[in-house]
């Protein structure tokens, strides 16, 4: 099956740095990828969603300017948390939608622990 | 708001038991119906996509049924094994192939050997 993989699968930081999170699919061409968050006993919640060299939509209540999305390839999408909060500590997680035989089909990344001090 | 729920929240079973768990979704502007396996550490495997009113899927010793007009999905294990130990999600997609994916909060199924 389709390969997704996130990097790094975790991470602490101090409270006002900037992280990076990367996703890769590494046998298929994503056209769409989406980013996730889950907060303890919740369920997974959609943040945004980019397509290859466009911007990336927003879901409401996710700030754009604090989440950073790049898809810059149809391989690779980063989720950047600029000037983190211990507020930002959550399980970040990636899927990528192929195309072909792949398409419709979610496939996710191992996720993200981000902790936040 | 759409909400997709999930019960049980846990469930500890013996080895070798049959189990199964309910995903409730909203009937109305469905497209699809995703169950996923999600073992600690891993990514979450893609189970079923259902998406006609009366599916029946298997896979192994799992199977999942499917009700559009109620808005509900079992997912049954058969005999169940420790490595079926993970949470398994349902998702719940709405307004086409291109709609997003709606979660419950998941299924915890351990199972002791």
């Amino acid at each position: 099956g389709a390969v997704v993989s996130q990097h790094p699968s975790r991470v602490i930081c101090k409270s006002g740095t900037s992280v990076k999170i990367e996703c890769r699919s590494l046998d298929f061409q994503a056209t769409t990828m989406f980013w996730y968050r889950q907060f303890p006993k919740q369920s997974l919640m959609l943040m945004a969603t980019s397509n290859e060299g466009s911007k990336a939509t927003y879901e409401q209540g996710v700030e754009k300017d604090k989440f950073l999305i790049n898809h810059a390839s149809l391989t690779l999408s980063t989720l950047t948390v600029t000037s983190a909060h211990p507020e930002d500590s959550s399980f970040y997680i990636c899927s990528a939608r192929g195309t072909g035989p792949n398409r419709g089909t979610q496939y996710f990344g191992p996720g993200t622990r981000l902790t936040v001090l | 708001i759409l909400n997709v729920e999930q019960s049980p929240q846990s469930l500890h079973v013996q080895e070798g038991d049959s189990t199964n768990f309910t995903c409730s979704f909203p009937s109305s502007n469905f497209y699809a119906l995703h169950w996923y396996r999600w073992e600690t550490a891993k990514s979450p495997e893609a189970l079923f996509v259902m998406t006609l009113n009366g599916d029946e899927k298997k896979k192994g010793r799992i199977s999942a049924t499917l009700n559009t007009k109620e808005g509900y999905s079992y997912l049954y294990i058969k005999g169940s094994q420790p490595e079926d130990s993970a949470t398994y999600l349902c998702a719940f997609r709405y307004g086409g192939s291109q709609g997003n994916l709606i979660f419950g909060k998941g299924t915890k199924l351990s199972v002791k050997p």
